[in-house]
């Protein structure tokens, strides 16, 4: 089975500070990546995807992918508090004739105003 | 564009019921998936729809079962109910690059 695996937190900072997510991956032949948020009570929604080893901004976020660590992470830059929610990382599992993503057991973030 | 869309939101049951979650997908899209999210398991996948046929299961007894209608409407249904099936079940479309676009959930607890 493959694994995903994340710090469960919680990660506390202090608003308009640097926000840095962490995860690790068992299948060294992951192609694709994604990073998820989850208000409390809510459903997961896409924030990121990753294909390609290096960086990738989007906005206030910004996505590293490290293929040779098996490592990608979430950094969220000028954290504000609505940014406080569960951050859930996820890797293709491919197989058979279809795929599913695998989900770490996310991170929860906490900005503190 | 509509996104996907899950009914009912909230639900409560007794152990032994049985019940029938329904959604429907992200307009054009032909793929559904279905997740169980609960706070000790985390994100769990339960199967995969594509043109009504079962693509993947994930590891879950046969008491949980799907299907998928021609205009890609899903449902899966839980049979006799136990305090564990109580969860947050989750509807996604995928993308070809396989993204997941979920819908807001169907809350269901088991009393």
């Amino acid at each position: 089975q493959k694994e995903v695996e994340q710090n469960s937190g919680p990660l506390s900072v202090p608003e308009g500070a640097i926000a840095s997510l962490n995860c690790t991956y068992s299948d060294r032949g992951s192609q694709s990546f994604f990073w998820y948020r989850q208000y409390s009570g809510k459903s997961p929604e896409l924030i990121m995807s990753i294909y390609s080893n290096g960086d990738k901004e989007d906005g206030r976020f910004t996505a590293q992918l490290n293929k040779a660590s098996q490592y990608v992470s979430l950094l969220i830059r000028d954290s504000q508090p609505s940014d406080s929610a569960t951050y859930l990382c996820a890797v293709p599992d491919y197989g058979g004739a279809t795929n599913k993503l695998i989900f770490g057991t996310g991170t929860l973030l906490a900005v503190q105003p | 564009k509509a996104g996907v869309t899950q009914t009912p939101r909230y639900l409560i049951k007794t152990r032994g019921q049985q019940v029938t979650l329904s959604c429907s997908p992200i307009s054009g899209h032909r793929s559904v998936s279905w997740y169980q999210q609960t706070p000790g398991q985390g994100l769990q996948f339960l199967f995969e729809y594509f043109s009504e046929t079962q693509r993947n299961k994930g590891n879950f007894p046969g008491r949980f079962s799907g299907r998928q209608f021609s205009n890609s409407r899903s449902e899966m249904n839980v049979s006799t109910l136990e305090l564990g099936d109580s969860a947050l079940y989750l509807c996604a479309s995928r993308v070809a690059t396989g993204e997941l676009f979920f819908g807001e959930g169907s809350r269901l607890t088991v009393l």
